[in-house]
């Protein structure tokens, strides 16, 4: 069965920090992967896809990665503020489907 | 811009009633479609068209059914709600190629008492 899995499910960082959030996935074949925002009581909000050609996109503060072999994405925030507050989701997208995996997402906390 | 739209935010309906939910999308995307949202759970996929009329069953199919009569609209129908379908309904679009970005609407909170 393909699974993503986040972790960890919550994580509490001071203002300015950078950090990591992880995603990592049971398949190699995969097609694509997203890294999604969502609010508290919003939809989700696409912040980057990776395709599986790729090994990182960069979006302002934001710089996703992919590395297939090792079955692993991660999501680099720099210079944290207030405002990231919110749950990251990371979907993957497999090859020969429509359907995107998504994982149970980490809750980032920055504290001012 | 883009724009996904679910016309119901909040609904309240009793067990047993059918119920609708509208997504209305306006970038003329080919793909919609329809999760559900539960604490624990994570996002779990519902039904999802890959064109006007189509439709294939996702994970959770059960006591679900779905309408697509044009392109821009994708309904979700509960023939009769249950309390375990108390939940946060998400739809979703994206174009025909796999390979691009998938957009949500706001989401619709649906209780079921």
């Amino acid at each position: 069965k393909q699974e993503v899995t986040q972790i960890p499910a919550a994580l509490s960082v001071p203002e300015g920090e950078n950090l990591v959030l992880n995603c990592s996935f049971t398949d190699s074949a995969i097609y694509n992967l997203q890294w999604f925002r969502q609010d508290p009581g919003k939809g989700l909000t696409s912040l980057l896809l990776i395709q599986s050609s790729q090994r990182e996109q960069t979006s302002g503060r934001l710089n996703a990665s992919l590395d297939k072999s090792s079955g692993r994405s991660t999501l680099y925030i720099a210079a944290s503020q207030p405002g990231d507050s919110a749950t990251y989701l990371c979907a993957v997208g497999w090859a020969g489907s429509y359907q995107l995996t998504f994982g149970k997402g980490t809750k980032l906390s920055v504290i001012p | 811009d883009v724009k996904v739209t679910q016309s119901s935010r909040y609904l309240v309906k009793r067990t047993g009633e059918k119920v609708f939910l509208e997504c209305v999308q306006d970038m003329d995307h080919e793909n919609m479609f329809w999760y559900r949202q539960d604490p624990g759970l994570g996002l779990r996929l519902i039904y999802f068209s890959y064109d006007v009329k189509m439709k294939e069953k996702g994970d959770i199919p059960e006591g679900y059914s779905v309408s697509r009569e044009k392109k821009e609209r994708f309904s979700l129908i509960l023939e009769s709600a249950s309390t375990n379908q108390t939940s946060m309904y998400l739809c979703a679009s994206s174009i025909r190629d796999r390979g691009n970005t998938i957009y949500f609407g706001e989401g619709s909170w649906l209780t079921v008492v």
